[in-house]
């Protein structure tokens, strides 16, 4: 069965620090990869999608791709407290067909 | 621009009673999903239409779940009967047309209560 993992967390991050967040998938012939931020009671909001290996920066966002190793991260740098919320990691395994890990929450504290 | 409506945004019932989502995805739209979230879990895919086609329903329950999407642009997803494990929140999301980057748009989903 492909699979998505992510490290559920609470990741606890100071205030301005960078977060880290890492996924790995199971399917070698993924080519599209996002990112999601689901508040708490809200529906999850696409910020990032990476498409091809290195790196792809969005304002304080950083999508990181390694398709060797099956391994795709986040990166937020000058983490805010609005940053708080679980990140999840989404994969497409087939013709618009996406599915997505259970998610890290990622708590900034002040 | 309008991102995915739906409605209702919460819902009680009891078991053994039929419950209905409505879905009205962005305009130009033609891909529409809906998902199932549980708790703690990732979106999981029920129902995938390509326009009026349903190409994915691999995971709908099919004995109690049914979706449709006619004309292509509103849709429709319904539990008759409804048990204690269905209450979950219900997502449906909209990907355009034209590319194959996958991207989906979410709306705010359903949150249903099966007592």
């Amino acid at each position: 069965q492909k699979e998505v993992e992510q490290n559920s967390g609470p990741l606890s991050v100071p205030e301005g620090a960078i977060a880290s967040l890492n996924c790995t998938y199971s399917d070698r012939g993924s080519q599209s990869f996002f990112w999601y931020r689901q508040y708490s009671g809200k529906s999850p909001e696409l910020i990032m999608s990476i498409y091809s290996n290195g790196d792809k920066e969005d304002g304080r966002f950083t999508a990181q791709l390694n398709k060797a190793s099956q391994y795709v991260s986040l990166l937020i740098r000058d983490s805010q407290p609005s940053d708080s919320a679980t990140y999840l990691c989404a994969v497409n395994v087939g013709a618009s067909k996406i599915i997505f890990g259970s998610g890290t929450r990622l708590s900034i504290r002040p | 621009e309008a991102g995915v409506v739906q409605s209702p945004r919460y819902k009680i019932i009891e078991k053994k009673q039929p419950v209905a989502f409505w879905c009205n995805p962005i305009s130009g739209h033609n891909t529409l999903y809906w998902y199932l979230q549980n708790l703690g879990q990732g979106p999981e895919l029920l129902i995938r239409y390509e326009n009026e086609e349903a190409v994915d329903d691999s995971q709908l329950p099919k004995d109690r779940f049914s979706a449709e999407r006619l004309k292509g642009v509103d849709s429709t997803l319904k539990i008759q009967p409804a048990e204690l494990g269905d209450s979950a929140v219900y997502l449906c999301a909209s990907s355009p047309d034209g590319t194959t980057d996958y991207e989906q748009y979410f709306g705010p989903g359903t949150r249903l209560t099966v007592t």
